[in-house]
C-alpha cells in the first residue's frame, strides 16, 4: 500500500546524543516535511522539503538538521543543541509545485530524552 | 507565522448532538483544511476548501469559508463516539512550496 513510514515509533535518548528519525514514503510526492507537536501547542514546522537535495527552515529549525538525498526519504536528525526535544515528531508529504497542497502524514515518532 | 486558530480548544457532545469547530487565520489563503488525530497517530485530511468556495459537503462534514472574515468552521452532524479526536485546520498562503500552518486544534470527545 502506498504511505508514508516513520521509525522507530518510539524512541528514547540521553541527554546529549543526537537521534535521527527516518520518514520513508512510496506516493511519489516531490514534497515531504517534517512537524512537531507538543501537548496543546497544535503542529509547529521544522523543515520542510520541495524536491529532492533541496529544503528550507521552518519555525523551529534550531537544534534539527535534515537532509534530502533521494526523493523518497526525509530524514529527521533531533541533535544535542535542541534544549527540549521530548515531543511527537510528524512527517507528512505532499504532491509538490502546488499552493497549499493535501498533506498525507505518516505515523509518528515519539521521543522522549530521559 | 500565518496561523489558524481552533475553538473552542475542547469539545464535548452526546452522540447524536452536532459539533461545530471554528478557526480564524490571518492572511490571504489558496485554499483551507482540516485535519483529524486521533491519539497518538499521524493526521489524516478530512476537507479541503478553496478560496473561490463557501461551503462544502463530504459526508456528516459540512465546511464553510468566510474569506471577508477570514474564519471557517467544520460542522459534524450526527456524531458517533468514533468521531472523538483533535480537529485541526490548517492554511498556507498563495505561494506554490509553501507549507501549511497548523491551528492548535480543537479537541473532540463524543460520548454514547
Amino acid at each position: 500500500d502506498g504511505g508514508i513510514t516513520q521509525s522507530p515509533k518510539y524512541l528514547f535518548r540521553k541527554e546529549g546524543q543526537n537521534v535521527t528519525l527516518s520518514c520513508e514514503q512510496n506516493l511519489n510526492h516531490d514534497a515531504m516535511y517534517w512537524y512537531r507537536q507538543d501537548p496543546g501547542q497544535g503542529l509547529r514546522l521544522i523543515y520542510y522539503s520541495q524536491i529532492v537535495n533541496d529544503f528550507q527552515k521552518g519555525d523551529i529549525a534550531e537544534g534539527y538538521s535534515v537532509s534530502r538525498e533521494k526523493k523518497e526519504s526525509f530524514p529527521l536528525t533531533v541533535t544535542s543543541a535542541q534544549k527540549n526535544p521530548t515531543a511527537f515528531y510528524l512527517c507528512a508529504s505532499s504532491q509538490g509545485g502546488l499552493a497549499a497542497p493535501q498533506l498525507f502524514f505518516g505515523e509518528g515518532s515519539r521521543l522522549t530524552v530521559l | 507565522s500565518q496561523q489558524g486558530e481552533e475553538d473552542p480548544q475542547a469539545l464535548s457532545i452526546q452522540e447524536g448532538e452536532n459539533a461545530t469547530m471554528n478557526c480564524s487565520y490571518k492572511t490571504s489563503i489558496n485554499n483551507l483544511q482540516w485535519y483529524r488525530q486521533n491519539s497518538g497517530r499521524g493526521l489524516v485530511h478530512l476537507i479541503l476548501i478553496r478560496s473561490n468556495e463557501r461551503e462544502k459537503h463530504s459526508g456528516r462534514l459540512r465546511v464553510t469559508l468566510d474569506t471577508s472574515k477570514k474564519s471557517s468552521s467544520l460542522l459534524i452532524t450526527a456524531s458517533r463516539a468514533a468521531d472523538t479526536a483533535s480537529y485541526f485546520c490548517a492554511t498556507a498562503n498563495n505561494q506554490a512550496g509553501t507549507a501549511l500552518i497548523f491551528g492548535k486544534g480543537t479537541t473532540l470527545s463524543v460520548s454514547s
